[in-house]
């Protein structure tokens, strides 16, 4: 089974829709992390944790919500889709050291 | 600004030629240094990290190597297979900061 996993897969909604993105990991890894890809664009941090009770900000947060619901999952909420958050998302999980990271399959979304 | 700048954008070359992708960064001060291969579709997966001691690294068919001083990486793929068609993201961090700086990745394709 995948080490780190990612629901849904694909997505397609709708302007102004609530959307949330999970993600789950195995690894047992403290810290968890949320980008964003666009094509032509290196990876954007939105979001990070490092543990259940601290949560961060990363370069492009504004219009996105995350929630550690447990060590294992890691949430990322859209209030209001709009169409600039058309994008690939991927969940990353790392252990202490913070040297290595871990990548979800990503989720591919679409708001039309 | 911590940036990443890879180079060439692109890269097509014949199943079993040899390729040398580049990527020079301002990232300061300087902790470690990572090569990640993503295939299409799917997460990032890393190939070698490299901290400031390191000037060489391999993991199979793929060296990476580090100049501290130049600020410069490369990653060098021996006897391309087809498989290694993907794209190769450079991605720095800095000592202390909690953020990685991605690079926007050499796509590589291998034909036949």
């Amino acid at each position: 089974d995948a080490d780190v996993t990612q629901t849904p897969r694909n997505r397609i909604t709708k302007t102004g829709k609530r959307i949330m993105l999970e993600c789950s990991q195995t690894k047992g890894h403290d810290r968890m992390y949320w980008y964003r890809q666009d094509p032509g664009l290196g990876l954007r941090l939105i979001y990070y944790s490092f543990d259940v009770k601290d949560i961060n900000k990363g370069e492009i947060s504004d219009g996105y919500s995350v929630s550690r619901q447990a060590q294992a999952k890691f949430s990322l909420s859209l209030e209001s889709a709009i169409p600039n958050q058309t994008a690939l998302y991927f969940c990353a999980t790392s252990d202490f050291a913070g040297r290595e990271q871990y990548f979800g399959p990503g989720t591919r979304l679409t708001v039309t | 600004k911590n940036q990443v700048e890879q180079s060439p954008q692109s890269l097509i070359i014949l199943e079993g030629k040899n390729c040398t992708l580049q990527c020079n960064y301002t990232v300061s001060p300087f902790s470690n240094l990572r090569w990640y291969k993503q295939d299409t579709g799917r997460g990032p997966v890393s190939l070698t990290i490299m901290t400031f001691s390191e000037n060489t690294k391999s993991n199979g068919r793929y060296t990476a190597t580090l100049d501290a001083d130049t600020k410069q990486s490369s990653l060098h793929i021996t006897a391309s297979q087809l498989s290694d068609s993907a794209s190769y993201i450079c991605v720095v961090s800095a000592r202390g900061a909690d953020g990685l700086t991605f690079g926007k990745g050499t796509h590589l394709i291998i034909q036949p």
